[in-house]
């Protein structure tokens, strides 16, 4: 079936650190793949998304690249910031599954100033 | 526009109670995702309305859980008697059609003790 396994935090940097928090999937299909960001007291948010292979969501600085060969979608920022520390849920969904979103188990990040 | 709304936003409450949790989805939204996280493991999916109708409830755990949608509106989910295990923070989504982007509610945060 399908699944997603993500990198196991918690991940801790220094503002302005390079961040690279690893997702890979595996699917029958041609799923869109998400990253969801949960920030401390708050609900999820769509951070990012792509929908095909070779497609880069972004967005608040964060990158993803749908790689098909890879089967992967690393989620990526080039300088952390403090506001950043949240965690961070990799997911697919499946158009022959289409009603629910599979998660990884979330990497928690934490940024010191 | 308002998004998910849900409610309550924390339940503390003792084995073998009642909690309902309640969800609102955003205006226009046929389709209706509860999903819930246990223990700081992976979110997975419990259920799909469409409209008033269960689409999918193949992630539901057992029957002590009871999910409803009259009028295909708002839903609530009922656990009956709550179990130790069943804490955790339930998320509630909604989608205009399936398949496109699910916007995630806050949660409710439930203790069972």
């Amino acid at each position: 079936g399908n699944s997603v396994t993500q990198m196991e935090g918690p991940v801790t940097l220094s503002e302005e650190a390079f961040l690279t928090i690893n997702c890979t999937y595996t699917a029958t299909g041609y799923p869109s793949l998400f990253w969801y960001v949960q920030y401390p007291g708050e609900g999820l948010q769509l951070l990012l998304k792509a929908t095909k292979a070779d497609d880069k969501g972004s967005n608040k600085g964060f990158e993803a690249t749908y790689r098909k060969e890879t089967t992967s979608f690393h989620l990526e920022k080039g300088s952390v910031q403090v506001s950043d520390s949240a965690v961070y849920f990799c997911a697919l969904s499946d158009r022959s599954s289409a009603s629910k979103i599979i998660f990884g188990s979330g990497t928690r990040l934490s940024i010191r100033p | 526009e308002a998004g998910v709304t849900q409610f309550p936003s924390h339940s503390v409450i003792e084995k073998g109670q009642t909690v309902t949790l309640r969800c609102d989805p955003i205006s226009g939204h046929d389709n209706l995702y509860w999903y819930r996280r246990v223990m700081g493991k992976e979110i997975k999916f419990l259920l799909h309305f469409v409209k008033e109708s269960k689409q999918d409830e193949s992630g539901m755990p057992n029957n002590r859980f009871l999910a409803e949608r009259t009028g295909g509106t708002y839903s609530t989910l009922k656990v009956q008697p709550a179990e130790l295990e069943d804490s955790g923070v339930y998320f509630c989504a909604s989608s205009q059609l399936p398949a496109e982007t699910q916007y995630f509610g806050p949660g409710t945060r439930l203790l069972v003790l």
